[in-house]
């Protein structure tokens, strides 16, 4: 059954803590995003990674970083640089690159 | 600064009735949109693409683009209840290294 899973669904995070968050694809998409969602505001892009082992910042990448060691896996890290990182963080693939993107179930992080 | 705008809503429809969603983006040589659909708490999912000006229809689904006037919009004819969701706006072009740039979205109710 190909999909996108990440985990945890729920996190919550201290004050001060680096906490990762997982994404895993078995579709076989070359591209893989990692974007931020506030309430009220449009998905913002963080980091994106076109091919194993490379990656480019979006426009949030302050306070994250990834890595891209497998094709099926983009794990992305919310360090305690992040001043407000409590958000729904949502991983995506795109198989075609043209945009068509398929969402993951998202993790919901919340600072304690 | 690259926008994707749309109104918040919530936009009220009665069920049965067609439900018209707007958008309008300011990168003029913009050359990809899409429409996702995203129910609370859950990721977006890709309802409708359209890469060139006029009517894309997809069974209640029509999508519209007007390059001229940079909006498009998205039409849900005979709406049900479960149309009731927040539907956002998403734009590429060269100019923002064709990544997506999002909108807000627009909260749907179809009201029984």
């Amino acid at each position: 059954d190909g999909g996108i899973t990440q985990s945890p669904k729920y996190l919550f995070r201290k004050e001060g803590q680096n906490v990762t968050l997982s994404c895993e694809q078995n579709l076989n998409h070359d591209a893989m995003y990692w974007y931020r969602q506030d309430p009220g505001q449009g998905l913002r892009l963080i980091y994106y990674s076109q091919i194993v082992n490379d990656f480019q910042k979006g426009d949030i990448a302050e306070g994250y970083s990834v890595s891209r060691e497998k094709k099926e896996s983009f794990p992305l890290t919310v360090t305690s640089a992040q001043k407000n990182p409590t958000a729904f963080y949502l991983c995506a693939t795109d198989g075609a690159g043209a945009n068509v993107l398929t969402f993951g179930a998202g993790s919901r992080l919340t600072v304690l | 600064q690259k926008e994707v705008e749309q109104n918040s809503g919530p936009l009220s429809v009665p069920e049965g009735a067609i439900a018209s969603l707007n958008c309008t983006y300011s990168d003029r040589v913009s050359q990809s949109f899409f429409w996702y659909r995203q129910y609370s708490g859950k990721s977006p999912e890709l309802i409708m693409s359209i890469y060139s000006n006029g009517d894309k229809e997809d069974g209640r689904f029509t999508a519209q683009l007007n390059k001229a006037s940079q909006y498009v919009s998205l039409l849900i004819r005979d709406s049900q209840p479960s149309d009731s969701a927040t539907y956002l706006c998403a734009v590429s072009g060269m100019d923002s290294n064709y990544q997506l740039i999002w909108g807000a979205g627009t909260k749907l109710i179809i009201k029984p």
